[in-house]
């Protein structure tokens, strides 16, 4: 079956550094991916669309100079927050959608806890 | 505006007993749904789609239109259907989901 990757699973750095989140598509081309948002005992939050080849579309009020996203291949996109600070501690999960799909078809990788001090 | 609310955030029942978990939506233009689930520990994983009309793992969900629902439905509870469900709304086929807030199952033995 389809399997996305997220790296890492987990990680604490201290505020104003910049953390990278890797999401990968294992057995499969994808040119779009997803990244999403959750708070603990909330809901997943879009905050943007990443295209192979392009910018990245952002959600209203997600700020594009703050989390990076580059979709270099079709089975790698990478978000990276940059000058992190503890209000962007979250839960950041990544999806992928495989090509001719249209999005319609999603997997979804583990997520990746971020813990900012 | 396009939402997608689930009214209970818990809901807890028998083994063997039947289960609805109940979502409703909000969107202008012809919908398409989802159910997700999420078991203990792992990553989130379709369940089902409405266009597909199929039945997964003895759940179905029914589009109605006209009361803008979408609720997910199993006749017999099993212990391992205890996990967190989202109904999820992908408008005009754009991928970008729109997710309701989750409802948990706990099914007790």
């Amino acid at each position: 079956g389809a399997v996305v990757s997220q790296h890492p699973s987990w990680v604490i750095c201290k505020s104003g550094t910049s953390v990278k989140i890797e999401c990968r598509s294992l057995d499969f081309q994808a040119t779009t991916m997803f990244w999403y948002r959750q708070f603990p005992k909330q809901s997943l939050m879009l905050m943007a669309t990443s295209n192979e080849g392009s910018k990245a579309t952002y959600e209203q009020g997600v700020e594009k100079d703050k989390f990076l996203i580059n979709h270099a291949s079709l089975t790698l996109s990478t978000l990276t927050v940059t000058s992190a600070h503890p209000e962007d501690s979250s839960f950041y999960i990544c999806s992928a959608s495989p090509l001719a799909t249209a999005g319609e078809t999603q997997y979804f990788g583990p997520g990746t806890r971020l813990l900012v001090l | 505006a396009q939402r997608v609310t689930q009214p209970e955030k818990l809901l807890s029942v028998f083994k063997g007993a039947p289960v609805e978990l109940k979502c409703n939506y909000s969107y202008s233009g012809s919908p398409e749904l989802f159910w997700y689930v999420q078991y203990s520990r792992q990553r989130l994983q379709l369940l089902l789609r409405h266009i597909s009309r199929e039945s997964i793992k003895g759940f179905t969900a029914d589009l109605n239109k006209g009361e803008t629902s979408f609720h997910l439905k199993k006749p017999f509870a099993q212990e391992e259907d205890s996990a967190m469900y989202y109904c999820a709304l992908n408008p005009s086929n754009t991928g970008k989901l729109i997710f309701g807030q989750g409802t948990t199952l706990q099914v007790k033995p």
